[in-house]
């Protein structure tokens, strides 16, 4: 059975940084291509960023350049290290699995965590 | 904004048929596949369809999708009242490099 569990959300001020940790039990991060999906209150889905099977990482035109996604295979882990927070920010950061591949097959998100709340207020 | 256009509502009696839109462009749904999500608060979204109309396994045969030039759609067949929540679509777009989701349909059974 796969499991995504999220941590490290918390309240933060505009302009400071935050890393969110998900760990992975019945997959092997290395092998997939793994993601973050945020859902801001009372808004839709919007992906945040993506690393695939060979390291390669894409994000939202919003948060490149302060956000990076980054995997740690010996704990099989993924995190997001989040810096320049905005209050627009503020989100359910949820960790999934994609099980597609580029070349258009990308999207398929077959496994979620509960998601981590990051709030950024002052 | 979301580049994927979807009603932002749609309801229906229990056994009606009801469909889902979503509208995108050449360098998103028109050359890619399309995922649909159904997510109620307090949970997670859940996958409904993969690759324009597959069902994963445990989602009933009501639900099929379809794609057709740079639209999708999602049909429910005999709605019921456990259908209710937000359904969104998804696809990559070449452009973007990057995956998007359409506004959300939120789904009322009357």
């Amino acid at each position: 059975e796969v499991q995504l569990v999220e941590t490290g959300g918390a309240l933060i001020q505009p302009g400071g940084s935050l890393r969110l940790s998900c760990v992975a039990s019945g997959v092997t991060v290395s092998l997939n291509y793994m993601a973050w999906v945020r859902q801001a209150p009372g808004r839709g889905l919007e992906w945040v960023a993506l690393i695939s099977n060979d390291g390669s990482t894409y994000y939202r035109d919003s948060v490149k350049g302060r956000f990076s996604i980054s995997r740690d295979t010996s704990e099989n882990m993924v995190y997001l290290q989040m810096h320049r927070l905005r209050a627009e920010d503020t989100a359910l950061y949820h960790c999934v699995r994609d099980l597609g591949r580029l070349g258009g097959w990308l999207g398929h998100f077959d496994h979620w965590g509960q998601g981590t709340p990051v709030t950024v207020s002052s | 904004q979301s580049v994927l256009t979807q009603p932002p509502s749609v309801s229906g009696t229990p056994g009606e048929w009801v469909t889902i839109s979503c509208s995108g462009s050449s360098s998103s749904i028109r050359g890619n596949y399309v995922y649909w999500y159904r997510h109620i608060p307090g949970t997670a979204p859940k996958l409904l369809l993969y690759r324009n109309g597959q069902r994963p396994s445990g989602v009933p045969d009501r639900f099929s999708g379809s794609k057709s030039g740079t639209s999708a759609s999602l049909a429910i067949s005999g709605l019921e009242s456990d259908d209710e929540g937000d359904y969104y679509c998804a696809t990559w777009d070449d452009n973007l490099s990057g995956v998007i989701f359409g506004g959300g349909t939120k789904v009322t059974v009357l």
